[in-house]
Order: C-alpha cells, then sequence, then structure tokens
C-alpha cells in the first residue's frame, strides 16, 4: 500500500514532441505529489508538485494532471527538449508519515 | 541558500570494512532524512530525522547501518561491516517544517567490492 508505481521504465521522445510520464497509487493518506528531476552525478531536484485537492498544475512546459478518483497521477512536458533528458521520479507524501515514498523513475531521452 | 552539503563524493572499499557519509543539511531544516538509491532505483528512504530525534527507522538495516544527528544539525550515516549489496548512492535530503519539498545533496556513491 506504500507503493507508488511508476510507467514507463525509460522514453525516447524527438524535440518538440510531448513526454507522458505515469504514476499510481494506492494509499489514501497520501497528501501531496511532486516529480523530481535527476541529472547523473546529482541528487533529485523538485520539479513540480500538486496537492490532491486540485485536478491540473502547470508551471511552464510541464503539467501534472492528477486523477484522484483513479488514483493516478502524470507528468506532461510540452515542447520537450534535449536539456530535459534525465530520470524523472513520482513520489508520494503521506500526512501521518512525513516522509516521501518514491517511484522507480522513467529515464528519458529527448533526441534532436 | 546554500543547498544539502554531502562527502564524501565518492567511496570505494572492499566488503566488510566499515564507511562513514557525512551531511549538513541546510539551515534552519529539521527534517533530515537518509535515502539509499540502488542504480536503476527510486530513491529508498533508511532514516528520517526530527532535530537530533529518530522519527522512522523501519527500513534501516540496524544489524549493519547507524545513523546519527547531532545537536540537530549534521547528521552521520555508517556502514559496518559493508557488504557487496550497499553498492548505491546515498542521498541526504532535508526539508522544513510545513514545507512538503525536500531539498536533496548530491549525494556520496559507494562502491563495495
Amino acid at each position: 500500500q506504500q507503493q507508488v508505481k511508476q510507467s514507463p521504465q525509460s522514453l525516447i521522445v524527438q524535440k518538440g514532441g510531448i513526454s507522458i510520464i505515469n504514476c499510481a497509487y494506492e494509499n489514501t493518506a497520501f497528501d501531496y505529489f511532486p516529480w523530481y528531476q535527476q541529472f547523473p552525478g546529482k541528487g533529485p531536484a523538485l520539479l513540480i508538485a500538486i496537492r490532491p485537492d486540485v485536478s491540473e498544475k502547470k508551471e511552464g512546459r510541464f503539467t501534472i494532471s492528477f486523477n484522484k478518483s483513479a488514483k493516478q497521477f502524470s507528468l506532461h512536458i510540452m515542447d520537450s527538449q534535449p536539456g530535459d533528458s534525465a530520470t524523472y521520479f513520482c513520489a508520494a507524501r503521506s500526512y501521518n508519515t512525513d516522509k516521501l515514498i518514491f517511484g522507480t523513475g522513467t529515464r528519458l531521452q529527448v533526441f534532436p | 541558500e546554500a543547498g544539502v552539503a554531502q562527502s564524501p563524493r565518492y567511496k570505494i572499499i572492499e566488503k566488510r570494512q566499515s564507511v562513514a557519509f557525512w551531511c549538513n543539511p541546510i539551515s534552519g531544516h529539521a527534517t533530515l532524512y537518509w535515502y539509499q538509491q540502488i542504480l536503476g532505483q527510486g530513491p529508498k528512504l533508511l532514516i528520517q530525522f526530527q532535530n537530533n530525534g529518530v522519527v522512522d527507522d523501519s527500513q534501516l538495516p540496524k544489524d549493519r547501518f547507524s545513523a546519527e544527528r547531532l545537536k540537530g544539525v549534521d547528521s552521520t550515516l555508517k556502514i559496518q561491516p559493508a557488504k557487496l549489496e550497499d553498492s548505491a548512492v546515498y542521498l541526504c535530503a532535508s526539508s522544513s517544517r510545513g514545507n512538503y519539498g525536500y531539498t536533496f545533496g548530491s549525494g556520496t556513491r559507494l562502491t563495495v567490492v
């Protein structure tokens, strides 16, 4: 019940295309859903996050879509750029434990 | 603000040896986390501190791993003795009270041979 399932494991997108990464969860105590971006040799960096009281959040080219009834959320990267090539992790925080549970990661490669 | 500092960046040891990692969180951040990230996987929480007290260490292999946070600031994670399967990146993160966002350090890459 503490798991966050993420797919796909890897994604190849052409420059200018849309990258979509999906996550699903079971624990209804999760109340915060961030996405992290990780470049090789670096720690994960917070990219964008959403609370379950909204269905969508957009920051620049990055959008989170949240479906509370389906317990699913996704990251959309519009106009994908080679600089977006990184590993992306979804995560979920439980309000009663204050700890983040991470998905397994998606390695995104954007080709020119 | 300065980020989360970790050292060393890399460490190679033989199995059964001991190793220690150091973390200095962002100033004022009360909560500190140690995560283990095995290659190709997501980070897995090992231990969570609130100030200098342990909140959650349920995933810490206590027969070989130990951690402490002195005076509610810096933290040290130790492995003794190391096993081959401990090869991973050890990430430290911190957060302030009421702030859901974690800030991660760059991690320490441990290779056990």
